[in-house]
């Protein structure tokens, strides 16, 4: 089945930094989705983008299919950005999400 | 977007009992999935529910551990049985909604599991 890495799997931030966060799969994909689980376990959907560019406030996420890889772009961070990101594919044959291992973000005040 | 309900959102139950877990969606939807967290793992899918058949399990789980049943479009539930410390996770309901050539996934709040 396809592979989704995501890097890093760790990183701590002050507030106020930005970062970016990658996800590689290793075969072509019908949907990318980025979620954030919250402390409380909540998978949170961030984006759906399979290719292209989407901005939404602080967070903007770029999906180039053709080289197989997304970049999650969290600027201006925020203590409430805590928690892991999770990148997940549908690889063209499948039918349902396969996840990578998810980046543990830490914010510090 | 797809509003997801669980319940219950959380127990602790004994070694060798079963805990069935609800799944309710506010629309029909066609693909209707469950998926398991370890602690500070990634999620694994356990299986696809379909409606009116058998679900279908991924490689690792198997229908007398885990079984499932899905009467309809909107509700599905999930059965751990004879449970252990090992299956002691957050139990998560999923949802796609499809138009054309969109199909994004949504997830439920999760059923948080602790077996003592």
């Amino acid at each position: 089945g396809i592979q989704v890495e995501q890097s890093p799997p760790d990183l701590i931030l002050q507030e106020g930094a930005n970062s970016t966060l990658r996800c590689n799969f290793s075969d072509s994909v019908n949907n990318l989705q980025w979620f954030h689980q919250n402390p409380w376990g909540q998978l949170i959907n961030l984006f759906y983008i399979p290719s292209g560019t989407k901005q939404n406030g602080r967070l903007s996420a770029t999906t180039v299919a053709t080289e197989r890889y997304s970049l999650l772009y969290i600027s201006s961070s925020q203590t409430t950005d805590s928690g892991v990101y999770f990148c997940a594919v549908v690889g063209t044959s499948g039918s349902r999400l396969t996840f990578g291992e998810g980046t543990q973000l830490t914010v510090n005040p | 977007s797809a509003v997801i309900s669980q319940k219950p959102s959380r127990d602790i139950c004994q070694r060798g009992t079963s805990l069935t877990i609800q799944c309710q969606v506010d629309s029909q939807v066609t693909m209707m999935f469950w998926y398991r967290q370890q602690p500070g793992q990634s999620l694994t899918l356990i299986a696809t529910a379909n409606q009116g058949s058998e679900a279908t399990y991924e490689s690792g789980f198997v229908i007398d551990k885990f079984p499932i049943s899905r009467p309809n479009l909107t509700f599905s539930t999930l059965t751990v049985s004879n449970m252990s410390p090992e299956d002691s996770s957050i139990y998560l309901c999923s949802v796609t909604l499809m138009a054309g050539s969109y199909n994004e996934q949504f997830f439920g709040p999760g059923t948080r599991l602790t077996v003592l």
